[in-house]
């Protein structure tokens, strides 16, 4: 059972660069999110999607996009890399509202130079 | 905004000995959910709690959900090097078009041989 894959696991970034985290489920969970995770401040939502071609900003969206054009994958998208966006990034899933108990992956470290 | 605030902090102890977590807040909540997280890895959902007064038992695990819902506690016994991890609550509201989760900071425990 694979539930929620993460890729890359670890990526080092220059400032200014831009990248695309990935995000898979298979458990064909309606609600999907991505959140940061930095010391001292615990998981912080970026963006959410309650389906499929839905998204909405979470508490601190500045700086990544996303888009969910299928139920399985929702992608995090960095568009000009700051240092400031150097966290641990977690995506997580539920079955169909955002309060459900949530499926984490096991999150991409990224620093950002 | 709706905070959780968790205490201790961080918390280290020897094998054997109890304690307990806190996850307070003066906002109600509809349920509230327990992770436990390992170094590179994920949260992992350990119990949800719904209902004002109640207590869930996992093994040496004990859960409350305040009367009011607007605070929950931990309590481990015997505690043993396997129960070491980053505990996090999260609070949930269920209806309307919030689909958000509310953690706390967390709970860093080791428990040492």
């Amino acid at each position: 059972n694979a539930g929620v894959t993460q890729t890359p696991k670890f990526q080092v970034l220059k400032t200014g660069q831009s990248m695309t985290l990935q995000c898979a489920q298979d458990m064909n969970h309606e609600y999907m999110s991505w959140y940061r995770q930095d010391p001292g401040m615990g998981l912080r939502l970026i963006h959410y999607s309650v389906g499929a071609g839905i998204t909405d900003q979470g508490e601190v969206p500045n700086g990544y996009n996303v888009s969910r054009s299928t139920t399985e994958d929702f992608p995090l998208r960095l568009l000009s890399a700051a240092p400031s966006q150097t966290s641990v990034y977690f995506c997580a899933s539920s079955k169909s509202q955002g309060w459900q108990p949530q499926h984490f992956g096991d999150g991409t470290r990224l620093s950002i130079l | 905004t709706q905070l959780l605030e968790q205490s201790p902090q961080f918390l280290s102890i020897q094998e054997g000995e109890n304690l307990t977590v806190y996850c307070n807040s003066s906002s109600v909540f509809s349920s509230l959910q327990w992770y436990r997280q390992e170094p590179g890895e994920g949260p992992v959902l350990l119990v949800t709690v719904v209902t004002g007064g109640e207590v869930k038992k996992l093994k040496r695990l004990t859960f409350q959900f305040g009367d009011a819902r607007k605070d929950s506690s931990l309590h481990i016994t015997a505690a043993q090097p396997g129960d070491t991890g980053l505990y996090l609550c999260a609070g949930a509201n269920s209806g309307g078009s919030n689909y958000k989760l509310t953690f706390g900071k967390g709970t860093l425990l080791t428990v040492n041989p």
